[in-house]
């Protein structure tokens, strides 16, 4: 079975402050990891993603994520957030032997103050 | 076109009438998805297709229907919408169906409203 938990439903930052969105996952088998954003009536679009090569991804927009398998976790971050980051970031699990099924997060609504 | 579209960008809809989404896609991608968002729930896949002539459930696929009949549209239909069926619905479409971490890409989304 896999699942995956984004820990925070809503962050709220102000701008030029680090961002940190929290997500663990489960999984029998070394998973594939995604974060996708989705900005409010758009469709998503993929920020990074972890397929067991470096545990430090780097990705679009100056956000990363570390794969820690010891935590189970995949937390994104970014060190200074600026107010286009306001969005929905959704956690993404797949297994290695599930070809494409992907298993989502319930989403982080990431807010930015002036 | 460029990518993924899908039509209707939105609509309301009386229960028990039929319904087709419909979603292309322009980038020679031999797996399609379906899936639909719910608050607090992300993304869940309804049904799925590894390339055209097949396809699969999903994690939600009671209530629709899908077919592959070529490589560019992926369509779900709706036989009989029912309220619980109100969501927003993205397609979405990866070059390989097996690949670990092979990327989805979705399309801009279909906000249904069953009354």
């Amino acid at each position: 079975a896999q699942s995956v938990t984004q820990l925070d439903s809503h962050v709220s930052v102000s701008e030029g402050t680090p961002v940190l969105l929290r997500c663990n996952y489960s999984s029998s088998y070394s998973p594939s990891l995604f974060w996708y954003v989705q900005h409010p009536n758009k469709g998503l679009q993929l920020l990074l993603k972890y397929t067991s090569a470096a545990t430090l991804v780097k990705g679009i927009n100056g956000f990363e994520a570390e794969f820690k398998k010891s935590e189970t976790s995949f937390h994104l971050t970014k060190p200074s957030a600026h107010m286009s980051d306001a969005a929905e970031y959704f956690c993404v699990v797949i297994l290695n032997n599930a070809g494409n099924m992907l298993t989502f997060g319930g989403g982080t609504r990431l807010m930015v103050k002036p | 076109i460029a990518g993924i579209t899908q039509a209707p960008t939105s609509q309301i809809l009386a229960a028990g009438r039929r319904m087709t989404l419909r979603c292309t896609q322009d980038m020679r991608h031999n797996a399609m998805y379906w899936y639909r968002q719910d608050l607090g729930l992300g993304l869940r896949l309804i049904h799925y297709s590894n390339t055209a002539g097949t396809t699969g459930k999903g994690e939600v696929p009671d209530g629709y229907s899908v077919s592959r009949a070529n490589t560019d549209d992926f369509p779900l239909t709706l036989a009989s919408a029912v309220p619980s069926q109100t969501s927003v619905y993205f397609c979405a479409s990866s070059l390989t169906s097996g690949g670990p971490g092979d990327t989805q890409y979705f399309g801009p989304g279909t906000r249904l409203t069953v009354l």
